[in-house]
């Protein structure tokens, strides 16, 4: 069983909709993430937490906006989304950043 | 600036078959870290090894082995007597300091499929 969970597995939104992605760690790590990865492409970094405190921003646009409550979960809010932001996002944590980063399942989330 | 280059786009093997991934990276900093991921069908990333910049040591771990050359930039991945299982997009990824802890560059991934 994975440690990071993530919720929901899927989520079909329109443009005009609000909604949130959450993450969960179990492993007591420091360091959370946000990644988008479009089919047969690598998973591209979005934001890092750690120690609750954002450490890295790719520069994603601002209808994306993460929040990190405690160490152990992590949202990311979407508003107003583009069909082309229709991805999977991926979740991940690590003890530290440079340490071997555990990946939750998965969103798909298809924007109409 | 980072870079991972994985010039395998697919490879295709018969179960059983031996099967090496290649791995080059780039990078100015001194003290890195190196990874490889695999991702199944079902989309999750499995953290399969990391190696940092000071060991070069190799390592086997069942049928995977990985080898680590610094001279080359190289770090390479062999799954021996591949297995239905072991069919998925594997990736390289690169972790170093100066372009903050926590970032890793992924390569761009190689798709094996393995055949019964």
């Amino acid at each position: 069983d994975t440690e990071v969970t993530q919720t929901p597995k899927h989520l079909v939104m329109g443009m005009t909709n609000k909604k949130s992605l959450k993450c969960e760690q179990h492993m007591g790590h420091r360091a959370m993430y946000w990644y988008k990865q479009k089919a047969k492409k690598p998973p591209e970094l979005m934001f890092v937490y750690s120690y609750e405190k954002l450490s890295i921003n790719e520069s994603v646009p601002s209808r994306f906006s993460p929040e990190c409550p405690n160490s152990s979960l992590l949202n990311l809010h979407l508003h107003a989304l583009q069909p082309e932001d229709s991805a999977l996002y991926l979740c991940a944590s690590s003890q530290e950043g440079g340490f071997e980063q555990f990946f939750g399942p998965g969103t798909r989330l298809t924007v109409l | 600036a980072q870079k991972v280059t994985q010039a395998q786009t697919e490879i295709s093997v018969v179960e059983k078959e031996d099967v090496t991934l290649d791995c080059v990276y780039e990078t100015r900093d001194t003290t890195y870290y190196l990874f490889w991921y695999k991702q199944p069908p079902s989309g999750e990333l499995v953290f399969l090894i990391r190696r940092n910049s000071f060991d070069e040591q190799n390592e086997i771990s069942g049928r995977y082995s990985w080898n680590f050359q610094k001279s080359t930039s190289s770090f390479n991945f062999t799954i021996t007597a591949s297995q239905v299982v072991d069919s998925a997009v594997y990736f390289c990824a690169l972790s170093g300091a100066t372009d903050s802890w926590g970032k890793l560059q992924f390569g761009a991934g190689t798709q094996v499929v393995v055949t019964p």
